[in-house]
Parts: structure tokens; sequence; C-alpha cells
């Protein structure tokens, strides 16, 4: 099965930290994702990447930054974190070509 | 704009009994329809994935349907047990002007079973 490993559960941090998100994959997907999930929003992806060191803005990029240097781990940056940053961040992969999408447990990020 | 949405957004049903989740989409040009299991405090987990040519997809006590002329969709739950208690996730995958897929996904719609 294929695994996709979110390297926190929860996070509390303070206004205007950096704060990184990890996160890796097992199967050598090519695509990679970061959403974020508030209530009654869903889930809506803020940055993808299709190869190392791609990367493409998804509808809510603002406030974030990605990095992708080697194709197994796709990190999620916050610059200066806001309170309004607070939420429950999933990462997920995929295969090219193929259907099958798989999500992490999530990291749920508090900003105090 | 692409859309998608499901009804009810919560239900409450006891334990054994049947259920039937909708979700009614807007998004053109269609690849597949899946559905998505998360509960609480975890990452959604996939149930069903259905492309435009299937009607219909089961998995165990889960069955998806899919019309594709009408875009709607729905999955049934059959013989409800506590552990079936989550939001339940339409995503809907739209194919991108240039290749490549997007994701689209509903709000959920929360589940609970009770005794």
């Amino acid at each position: 099965d294929v695994k996709v490993t979110q390297s926190s559960r929860y996070l509390v941090k303070r206004t205007g930290e950096k704060v990184f998100l990890e996160c890796v994959q097992d199967m050598d997907h090519e695509n990679m994702f970061w959403y974020r999930q508030d209530p009654g929003l869903g889930l809506r992806l803020i940055y993808f990447s299709y190869d190392v060191k791609m990367k493409e803005k998804g509808d809510i990029p603002e406030g974030y930054s990605v990095s992708r240097e080697k194709k197994e781990r796709f990190s999620l940056i916050l610059e200066s974190a806001s309170t309004n940053q607070t939420s429950m961040y999933l990462c997920a992969s995929s295969p090219t070509g193929r259907y099958g999408y798989t999500f992490g447990s999530g990291t749920r990020l508090t900003v105090v | 704009k692409n859309q998608v949405e499901q009804s009810p957004q919560s239900l409450i049903i006891l334990e054994g009994k049947n259920c039937t989740l909708q979700c009614n989409y807007t998004v053109s040009p269609f690849s597949n329809l899946r559905w998505y299991k998360q509960d609480t405090g975890r990452g959604p987990v996939s149930l069903t994935i259905m492309t435009f040519s299937e009607n219909t997809k089961s998995n165990g006590r889960y069955t998806a349907t899919l019309d594709a002329d009408t875009k709607q969709s729905s999955l049934h739950i059959t013989a409800s047990q506590l552990s079936d208690s989550a939001s339940y996730i339409c995503v809907v995958s739209g194919i991108l002007t240039g290749g490549g897929n997007k994701l689209t996904f509903g709000t959920g719609t929360q589940l609970k079973v009770e005794l």
C-alpha cells in the first residue's frame, strides 16, 4: 500500500513564526499536493508539484510556499504564520497517468 | 464554475439501518468521481472511484452509483455500523485543457451511527 506520511499530527505555533510541514511518500509517485481543510469549505488546494523542483499554485497559495528537492518529499512552508492559517493540512500523492490518490493523516496546525 | 454539492450536510441513523448520501456536480469535462471516508482527525481514505462509463461500484457495504447524464452520484451504505460514523466526501476529477486533472471536493456529509 502507498503510504503518505506527514511528520506531525498536531502543531502549535506563534504568529510570525516560520513553519515547515513535511510530507513523504514511499511509492515513487510523480505528483504531490498540499490541501487545507476548514469546516464548511471542504478541501482547498494550496500548491502541487508534478516533478522534482516543479511547483504550481493551487487555488489559495497566498501566504504559503513549497519545496520539492526530492521526489518523495514535498514540504509546505508558512513564511510568517498567521492566525487565519489555523487549519487541518493534508498532503496527498498520485501517480501520473493512472488513478489513485492517497492522503496522509493530516497535520492540525494551530497558530496563536 | 466547477462545483460539487453534497446532501445532506449531516445525518444520524441507527445501527443496522441503511442510508444514501447524494452528490451533484457541475465539473466538466468529467474524468472520474471518487467517494472518500474521513474519520475525525484523519486523512480521507478512498472508498470507490468511477469513470464516465461506470454506473455502479461496490466496496463491501458501500455501493456508489453514477449518472453522468444528470451529473449525480450516490453512496449507499448497507447495514450501518458504529464504525461508519465519519465524514463522506465526494470528489470529482475534471480534465484540464492541455492535459492533467483537477480535483473538486464537496464539503462532505457528516454521518453518525448510533445504537
